[in-house]
């Protein structure tokens, strides 16, 4: 089975332009996360889809935006780029389950802001 | 809300000793208790998970981990490394029913010949 996959794996943007970063899950999974890693803040989770749907949100400004397509691929979009958004960013695909389902995470895209 | 916290930034150790990672958590809620692994340049790879029932959970690469209930530990220990084991380890708790993983800081192992 393909693992999960993300688009691009390297961007360079500037201060206040706009970002689209793309997920694709594991087949058959219907859950997508999204964290951000940086060196001074760790991994920090952003968002949750699942069937289309946020059911969960991380604290993080209304400039961090995503969705979910029928086919459970994820996209992540960050407006008015700041500098402070340069990082790692990290989808994670899993099954859902009554429990705690495994969460499996693609190599991640690095957003560099300049 | 939970946190996590990993007690040591930096791991050094030499090939074949072993080596324990400390993770301490807080949750006002059961959780459910995850060890992560990251390689240079690559996303998170699993290595093991505590749900229920035993309280030591074997994982891949010869990891195993400890729950301590009322230590709120989570320690990961192996009883002899390798060069390959070099990396960054990541303890992370999850709420029943979510899917929102809370991360410590991470600890970086190296390992010297």
């Amino acid at each position: 089975k393909a693992g999960v996959t993300q688009t691009p794996r390297y961007l360079i943007k500037t201060r206040g332009q706009q970002v689209t970063l793309s997920c694709s899950p594991i087949s058959g999974h219907r859950s997508v996360s999204w964290y951000q890693q940086t060196p001074g803040q760790g991994l920090q989770f952003l968002f949750e889809y699942f069937s289309e749907t946020q059911r969960n949100k991380g604290n993080f400004p209304g400039r961090f935006s995503g969705r979910q397509f029928s086919n459970s691929r994820s996209e992540m979009n960050v407006s008015t780029l700041e500098l402070g958004d340069s990082a790692l960013y990290l989808c994670a695909s899993s099954l859902v389950t009554r429990q705690a389902d495994t969460q499996y995470f693609g190599p991640g895209t690095r957003l560099t802001v300049l | 809300a939970q946190s996590v916290t990993q007690l040591d930034s930096q791991v050094p150790v030499f090939e074949e000793a072993p080596v324990e990672l400390r993770c301490n958590y807080s949750s006002s809620v059961s959780v459910y208790l995850f060890w992560y692994v990251q390689y240079p340049n690559q996303g998170l790879q699993l290595l093991l998970k505590y749900l229920s029932g035993s309280t030591l959970v074997k994982g891949i690469n010869g990891f195993e981990a400890e729950f301590n209930k009322s230590q709120t530990s989570f320690h990961l220990r192996k009883p002899s490394v390798h060069i390959s084991d070099t990396a960054e380890y990541f303890c992370a708790v999850s709420e029943w029913g979510a899917q929102k993983l809370v991360f410590g800081q991470g600890t970086r192992l190296t390992i010297n010949p």
